[in-house]
């Protein structure tokens, strides 16, 4: 078991580029999040899929679109990027059955945007 | 705004010391408070939670104080070890919620 898989690991982008950030599970979760951690700020959620075809925003939309393209895979797109958007990003997922469940995290993507 | 307020920012303490960390929170439609830990490169990992029939719960060196009238809770480690260095976030939701409320995180240091 892998659990929550992302990549890269690391990305420099200059401002106004696009790219894609993946995240996989194989734990057969229903709910999978993506958050962005910046320093003092804790963890803020940007998007969330509580279930696969679903997808909702979460705190701090604005910038980004996500895809939950199956129950294993949630994408999150930067379609123009901007220094406001250099952070940790984390993928999560939580399994949802029957009550409170913990969220699983990913190792993270650094992204620096210059 | 901020729903849950998580102080102190960053603390060090000596090995076999108490860590304590306090987080308050506004909404009281909350019943779910875990405790995560996080270490430098890697994602956080859930480390202690509680709901708000308990006003305790103690799992090895760790505990969660829970004070539902005040709105607050704690997370205290006790005799902390150096490989406890890490940094930790509070948050907060419903239960049957699917969203987390993350405090802004405390770095912990436990000097040898």
């Amino acid at each position: 078991n892998a659990g929550v898989t992302q990549t890269p690991k690391f990305q420099v982008l200059k401002t106004g580029q696009s790219m894609t950030l993946q995240c996989a599970q194989d734990m057969n979760h229903n709910s999978m999040y993506w958050y962005r951690q910046d320093p003092g700020m804790g963890l803020r959620l940007i998007y969330y899929s509580a279930s696969e075809g679903t997808t909702d925003k979460g705190e701090v939309p604005n910038g980004y679109n996500v895809s939950r393209l199956n129950k294993r895979e949630f994408s999150l797109r930067l379609e123009s990027a901007a220094p406001s958007q250099t952070s940790v990003y984390f993928c999560a997922s939580r399994l949802v059955a029957g009550g409170p469940n913990e969220q699983f995290f990913g190792p993270g993507t650094r992204l620096t945007v210059l | 705004q901020q729903q849950v307020k998580q102080s102190p920012q960053s603390l060090i303490v000596q090995k076999g010391g108490i860590s304590i960390i306090n987080c308050a929170y506004e909404n009281t439609a909350f019943d779910y408070f875990p405790w995560y830990q996080q270490f430098p490169g890697k994602g956080p990992a859930l480390l202690i939670a509680i709901r708000p029939d308990v006003s305790e719960k103690k799992e090895g060196r760790f505990t969660i104080s829970f004070n539902k009238s005040a709105k607050q809770f704690s997370l205290h480690i006790m005799d902390s070890q150096p490989g406890d260095s890490a940094t930790y976030f509070c948050a907060a939701s419903r239960a049957a919620g699917n969203k987390l409320t993350f405090g802004g995180g405390t770095r912990v240091l436990v000097k040898p």
